[in-house]
């Protein structure tokens, strides 16, 4: 079965602290790779594509993709309390199946 | 530019009864997907449209169904509602359909569906 593993926190960290969320698929074929945040009553907002091996830059956030290992992870620096919410990965497999999501607390 | 945009934005029905909702693309997305997410199933793909076809459909029963107008708007219909139908259905557009490399999806703000 094709799967995207989030591993559900909640993941707390504090201000100004780098956040670190971690996701595994299970399909060696993807070639998209997502990271959507949803704030809790929301719908998922788009932050983050990637699609080739390495890291991907955008402000405070960075992608890595790792696709030998079939891991990708985003890294959020200088943590702010706004950036609290649940985080969710996606992978096309190939229709795009989404992680069930990590919890991101940032606390003062 | 607009955004995605469903209709309604809430809906109170009884088991048994169907229900129709509706979707707005992005305009110029030809894409369309929809999803029900829940508390405990998190986001579950139901369907894709792109120019007017299903291209791929998830593990979901025959009451579940979609269609895609020729101006790329999509409903999906759910018959015979069931209590555990209560979800958000989310719907998303996007450029090129899910296969296509760089083709991000863009969500919508959802419909709130309870079944009593």
């Amino acid at each position: 079965q094709k799967e995207v593993e989030q591993n559900s926190g909640p993941l707390s960290v504090p201000e100004g602290a780098i956040a670190s969320l971690n996701c595994t698929y299970s399909d060696r074929g993807s070639q998209s790779f997502f990271w959507y945040r949803q704030y809790s009553g929301k719908s998922p907002e788009l932050i983050m594509s990637i699609y080739s091996n390495g890291d991907k830059e955008d402000g405070r956030f960075t992608a890595q993709l790792n696709k030998a290992s079939q891991y990708v992870s985003l890294l959020i620096r200088d943590s702010q309390p706004s950036d609290s919410a649940t985080y969710l990965c996606a992978v096309n497999l190939p229709e795009l199946t989404f992680g069930t999501g990590t919890q991101l607390k940032v606390e003062l | 530019k607009a955004g995605v945009t469903q209709t309604p934005r809430y809906l109170i029905k009884t088991r048994g009864q169907q229900v129709t909702l509706s979707c707005s693309p992005i305009s110029g997305h030809r894409s369309v997907s929809w999803y029900q997410q829940t508390p405990g199933q998190g986001l579950q793909f139901l369907f894709e449209y792109f120019s007017e076809t299903q291209r791929n459909k998830g593990n979901f029963p025959g009451r579940f169904s979609g269609r895609q107008f020729s101006n790329s708007r999509s409903e999906m219909n759910v018959s015979t509602l069931e209590l555990g139908d209560s979800a958000l259905y989310l719907c998303a557009s996007s450029l090129q359909d899910q296969s296509s490399y760089n083709s991000p999806l863009h969500f919508g703000n959802g419909t709130r569906l309870t079944v009593t």
